[in-house]
């Protein structure tokens, strides 16, 4: 299975871009890479995924590095209901059993 | 189109009892899978069910079982509760053909 790697947390201020970064250097070639975000007493929310080139939707832009060990999903403009946990999962090969790591929880500062 | 929904969402049982949880995927999706949620062990993976088979299994045991139906909804049973299981279960759905899967609230269980 493949491992992921995020810092347990970060802090923003309201309306500054957020960068979250999540390193996943043993994953598949051909696996997808999702972000979820959860916030408290809710189900995990599916916010964007890719495999190889960046990828933007109306709730974030996502990052993937050349080499596909590490990508970035970026919060253009954070607001306070940006604040929950992220968590960066790589694909499943086939499996589709997502392996949640610890993620990153994200503060935003009014 | 309506998302995943779960029932019930809040659950009170005690030790030595058993427990259904339903899900109900979206729309179209034909895939099911259970997580299990603890503030000591993160969002862990149960079981995935497509077409009325289980596909894929967990790591956990024998006690927490499952089943899809022709509509796809699917249930979950844990017998014999213990204080542990107290958790989060969520329930996620996908269409057949892609890996991203969608989650529902989640049925808060406490087991006393």
């Amino acid at each position: 299975d493949a491992k992921t790697t995020q810092p347990n947390s970060m802090e923003s201020n309201e309306e500054e871009p957020v960068h979250l970064p999540c390193n996943h250097s043993t994953i598949s070639g051909t696996d997808y890479i999702h972000w979820y975000r959860q916030l408290p007493s809710q189900g995990p929310e599916y916010v964007i995924h890719g495999l190889t080139s960046n990828v933007n939707n109306r709730m974030a832009s996502l990052a993937i590095a050349e080499d596909r060990k590490s990508s970035t999903l970026i919060l253009h403009r954070a607001t306070l209901r940006d604040a929950a946990v992220y968590y960066c999962i790589p694909g499943t090969s086939g499996t589709y059993k997502y392996i949640f790591g610890t993620g990153t929880r994200l503060k935003v500062l009014a | 189109k309506a998302g995943v929904t779960q029932t019930p969402r809040y659950l009170i049982k005690t030790r030595g009892q058993q427990v259904t949880l339903s899900c109900s995927p979206i729309s179209g999706h034909r895939s099911v899978s259970w997580y299990q949620q603890t503030p000591g062990q993160g969002l862990q993976f149960l079981f995935e069910y497509f077409s009325e088979t289980q596909r894929n299994k967990g790591n956990f045991p024998g006690r927490f079982s499952g089943r899809q139906f022709s509509n796809s909804r699917s249930e979950m049973n844990v017998s014999t509760l213990e204080l542990g299981d107290s958790a989060l279960y969520l329930c996620a759905s996908r269409m057949g053909s892609t890996d991203t899967q969608y989650f529902g609230p989640g049925t808060r269980l406490t087991v006393l």
